[in-house]
């Protein structure tokens, strides 16, 4: 079975500059996540997605960064414009469902993307 | 305060040696799962052990171990016989089931805990 794909690995941009991520989940998960990891801390919640709804989005900065789920499977971060301090790892996640109890499985990470801005 | 605390910035251990790696967390939610995830350079976060709070046993997942002392609210991963490709960050990671202000299922993590593997 095929894991989280993320593309690109790497990006390296000016401040000010734009820049977008893609996400592709494991087939068959729903609930979708993307978390900003800077350096030397744990990963923190930005947005989750269950199918192409936002559950939570409340510590996303909507100022400058934006998210889209539009068929319910890829999903693609965006920020614009960039600053210093979005440089960090930003990785995507994915869960499936309970079936039953309704609660999110175990959650699975893609490579992440490690962005630094200049 | 601090949902998960992880206080070992950096740990040492020697190649086929056990070691363990504190975690410690604060919830008032009576249901919740507490993870293990593996980050080595590279970047991935890999998954490697699950305990939910009403599981009567510690789990096990091959050489790891989680320690859950349920009153202490404390879950320590145990890793037996170390090996030199262990060497990497170790997150504990928090799942809260309370559906609180729409989130549900979103991990919140620990700082980490950097394991060096010596030969």
């Amino acid at each position: 079975e095929a894991g989280v794909a993320q593309s690109p690995r790497y990006k390296i941009i000016e401040k000010r500059q734009s820049v977008a991520f893609w996400c592709n989940p494991i087939s068959g998960h729903a609930t979708l996540y993307w978390y900003q990891q800077i350096l030397g801390q744990g990963p923190k919640l930005l947005i989750q997605f269950q199918n192409n709804g936002v559950v939570d989005d409340s510590q996303l900065p909507k100022d400058r960064f934006s998210a889209e789920r539009l068929k319910g499977v890829d999903s693609t971060l965006k920020i614009q414009p960039a600053k210093l301090e979005d440089s960090a790892v930003y990785l995507c996640a994915s869960s499936l469902e309970h079936p039953i109890t309704g609660t999110q499985e175990t959650q699975y990470f893609g490579p992440g993307t490690r962005l630094l801005v200049l | 305060a601090q949902k998960i605390t992880q206080t070992q910035p950096g740990m040492f251990v020697q190649e086929k040696e056990a070691v363990t790696l504190d975690c410690t967390y604060d919830t008032s939610d009576p249901s919740y799962g507490l993870f293990w995830y593996k980050q080595p350079s590279s970047g991935e976060m890999i998954f490697l052990i699950y305990q939910g709070s009403y599981d009567q046993q510690n789990a096990t997942e091959g050489r790891y171990s989680l320690n859950f002392q349920k009153a202490r609210k404390s879950a320590n991963l145990v890793i037996s016989a170390s090996q030199l490709g262990d060497s990497a960050m170790y997150f504990c990671a928090m799942r809260e089931a309370l559906n609180y202000g729409g989130s549900q299922g979103n991990l919140i993590f620990g700082k980490g805990t950097k394991l060096s593997v010596k030969p």
